[in-house]
């Protein structure tokens, strides 16, 4: 069974650019989930998709990050403008339905905003 | 709200030693909580180590025993002979199955020196 894909697996930017990240969750499993994990901090999470539908999104910097699942598998997520304080790594997880709270990462994407 | 707390790293301890590292967790807005450890090997992506999902019940992996103590709020990793094939950044987290949510500690850094 392939794992949780994700790419690119690392991102340089200027300030104010944008750039978008993209994955590929283990097959079946119907929830989705993006993390922000800052340097020497735990993954923090963005959003989640039950399907194609986002389930919560409070924690997404709405005015410059956002999050698409449209057909229920891959999801890209996009920041716009980016800031210095974006510089993290990115993971995406997923998970089969029944065990939410089990959730399989991928290797992340390292992101540096200069 | 809720939170996880973990021992700071990075801890450094010889082969063949025993091993603590101490997760205490505030579960207030979750009424059953399930307890995980998480691990990243170096160049490798986040994966679960394990899960206990009733309290009093120990998990246990690759020689790793975690026990869920609902009275202290506790829930600490312990190897009775480590191995230089166990430095990994190890990560406590908390789940909530009817949220789909899971929050994670900062992380420990392990070294095992040969």
């Amino acid at each position: 069974e392939a794992g949780v894909t994700q790419s690119p697996r690392y991102a340089v930017l200027q300030e104010g650019q944008a750039v978008s990240f993209w994955c590929d969750p283990i097959s079946g499993h119907d929830t989705l989930y993006w993390y922000q994990q800052p340097r020497d901090q735990g993954p923090q999470l963005l959003v989640y998709f039950r399907d194609e539908a986002v389930i919560d999104n409070s924690q997404l910097p709405s005015d410059r990050f956002s999050a698409v699942r449209p057909k229920g598998t891959n999801s890209t997520l996009k920041i716009q403008s980016a800031k210095q304080g974006d510089t993290a790594t990115y993971l995406c997880a997923s998970s089969p339905l029944g065990q939410q709270d089990t959730q399989y990462f991928g290797p992340g994407t390292r992101l540096l905003v200069l | 709200g809720d939170s996880v707390t973990q021992t700071e790293g990075p801890v450094t301890v010889s082969e063949s030693e025993s091993l603590i590292i101490n997760c205490t967790y505030s579960a207030t807005s979750i009424a059953y909580p399930n307890l995980f450890w998480y691990v990243r090997y170096p160049g490798e992506g986040l994966q679960l180590l394990l899960k206990v999902i009733t309290a009093g019940q120990k998990g246990s992996s690759r020689g790793f025993e975690a026990t869920y103590n609902k009275e202290t709020t506790s829930f600490h990793l312990q190897k009775a002979s480590v191995q230089e094939s166990d430095s990994a950044v190890y990560y406590c987290a908390l789940g909530d199955t009817n949220a789909y949510k899971v929050i994670f500690g900062k992380g420990t850094h392990l070294h095992v020196l040969p």
